[in-house]
């Protein structure tokens, strides 16, 4: 079974900084996905940035990238120029490809506060 | 388009009252999910479905039952509801292939005194 480790509950960073949140995961498997999904106080579930295993290059969505390093089995999420909105909490979430295609694995979360 | 559609947003059940958690996509997606959300949890997956007439348990499903007699709606029922069903409920659902974006519903707040 996989599993995911967000080991920080909690962040804050200065609105215009940049902020970098931690997630390791566990898994056997050689090709998945990798996601970071963003829970505004509203609790929509949002897709920040996917990662494919298989690619080596990471993902960029804007102001927010991840450094995916498949050996340390580590996929961090940076955001950069931080803004108030984006306080929210933040689940990083690990899927198998094949079988049941909705079955995402998802860490605890990290609750993020940007600070004006 | 409306997307995942989730109803009721809001329900206070007693303890042993029974209820059904609608979910709705018009996406024609084949793959539906249901989650929990608990404080300090994360998102645990209950049941699954992987095509109309196809369900599966995922990690959490005692207590909650589902069925897929369409594409388009994937119900889930608690049985007898009890205080640890005390939750907020998503339903996810996307296309087949492996990575494609899964989509969620908006929640539904459930509180059972």
């Amino acid at each position: 079974a996989q599993t995911v480790t967000q080991s920080q509950p909690e962040m804050s960073v200065q609105e215009a900084e940049t902020v970098t949140l931690s997630c390791t995961y566990d898994t056997s498997e050689n090709n998945y996905y990798l996601f970071w999904y963003k829970q505004p106080p509203s609790r929509q579930m949002i897709l920040v940035i996917r990662q494919e295993a298989y690619k080596q290059q990471n993902a960029t969505e804007n102001r927010f990238s991840v450094n995916f390093q498949k050996a340390a089995k580590s996929f961090s999420l940076k955001i950069s120029d931080s803004q108030l909105g984006d306080t929210a909490m933040y689940f990083c979430a690990f899927m198998k490809p094949g079988g049941a295609n909705s079955k995402l694995t998802f860490g605890k979360g990290i609750t993020l506060s940007v600070r004006p | 388009n409306a997307g995942v559609t989730q109803t009721p947003k809001f329900q206070v059940l007693k303890t042993g009252q029974s209820m059904t958690l609608q979910c709705a996509q018009d996406m024609n997606h084949e793959y539906m999910s249901w989650y929990r959300q608990d404080p300090g949890m994360g998102l645990r997956l209950i049941h699954y479905s992987v095509g109309a007439g196809i369900t599966d348990q995922g990690e959490v499903p005692n207590g909650y039952n589902v069925s897929r007699s369409t594409t388009e709606d994937f119900p889930l029922r608690l049985l007898s509801a009890a205080p640890s069903q005390t939750s907020v409920y998503f339903c996810a659902s996307s296309y087949r292939s492996a990575g494609n974006t899964i989509y969620f519903g908006e929640g539904s707040w459930l509180t059972v005194v």
